[in-house]
């Protein structure tokens, strides 16, 4: 059973910088396995935000960025707003008969 | 304007059977993969299934393989999810979600249904 972990909660002063991170059972996270990254506020479906690493959909803000760290999978929210309270939750890709496995997520407060 | 709007959520006993239907618009829905993702009440989402864009190909997660079936009919635009031999813990907010390729999975979303399992 392929496990996807992420810090349960996280808080951050407005306008501050913030790093929430994916990992893999299986060992370090590679651009192979396509990490993206969703946001999802309460009473609303998930929201993409990064696709394949550190890719930007059109409507993902600046203050958003992907990337590998540390054998991890990473999403830095720089400048921190209000409005970026919210769940967020990495999605990897493994191939195979269940190809893909979301993290259990992390609660972002800003505060 | 891509939209998913799920239906057929509902109550339904342990054991009992049930079909989600999404209808997609604003796409060529013939042209893309398509999942199903799931949400329990308070907890995180869980990735369900996905076919591919022809039929083709089913994938499941283990806590529905065999019980679960995702299908599409293209020339209606609408995606499904049959649910038989249902357990408590699948109740959720069932989640259709269009796929796009190239690393990008679950670019849109629809507003979900939600199925109750309860005696």
């Amino acid at each position: 059973q392929t496990v996807v972990t992420q810090e349960p909660s996280l808080t951050v002063s407005p306008g501050g910088t913030v790093t929430l991170t994916c990992a893999s059972s299986t060992g370090a996270v590679t651009s192979g396995y396509y990490p993206n990254w969703f946001q999802q506020k309460p009473g609303q479906a998930p929201r993409a935000l990064i696709y394949s690493t550190s890719n930007k959909h059109s409507w993902t803000p600046a203050r958003f960025s992907g990337s590998l760290l540390g054998g991890k999978a990473a999403l830095t929210l720089s400048g921190v707003q209000p409005e970026d309270e919210a769940e967020y939750y990495c999605l990897l890709y493994y191939g195979g008969a269940q190809p893909w496995v979301f993290g259990g997520g992390t609660k972002l407060t800003v505060l | 304007q891509v939209q998913l709007v799920e239906s057929g959520g509902g109550v339904v006993q342990p054991g009992g059977s049930l079909r989600l239907s999404c209808a997609a618009s604003g796409f060529t829905f013939s042209s893309y993969g398509m999942h199903w993702v799931r949400q329990a009440p308070g907890k995180g989402l869980e990735w369900v299934a996905y076919i591919r864009f022809d039929g083709s190909n089913e994938y499941y997660a283990d806590s529905v393989r065999g019980r679960f079936t995702i299908s599409r009919d293209n020339s209606k635009n609408t995606l499904y999810l049959q649910m038989n031999s249902l357990r408590p813990e699948d109740m959720a907010v069932y989640y259709c979600a269009k796929h796009y390729g190239s690393g990008s999975y679950l670019v849109y979303w629809g507003q979900g249904t939600l199925v109750t399992v309860s005696s």
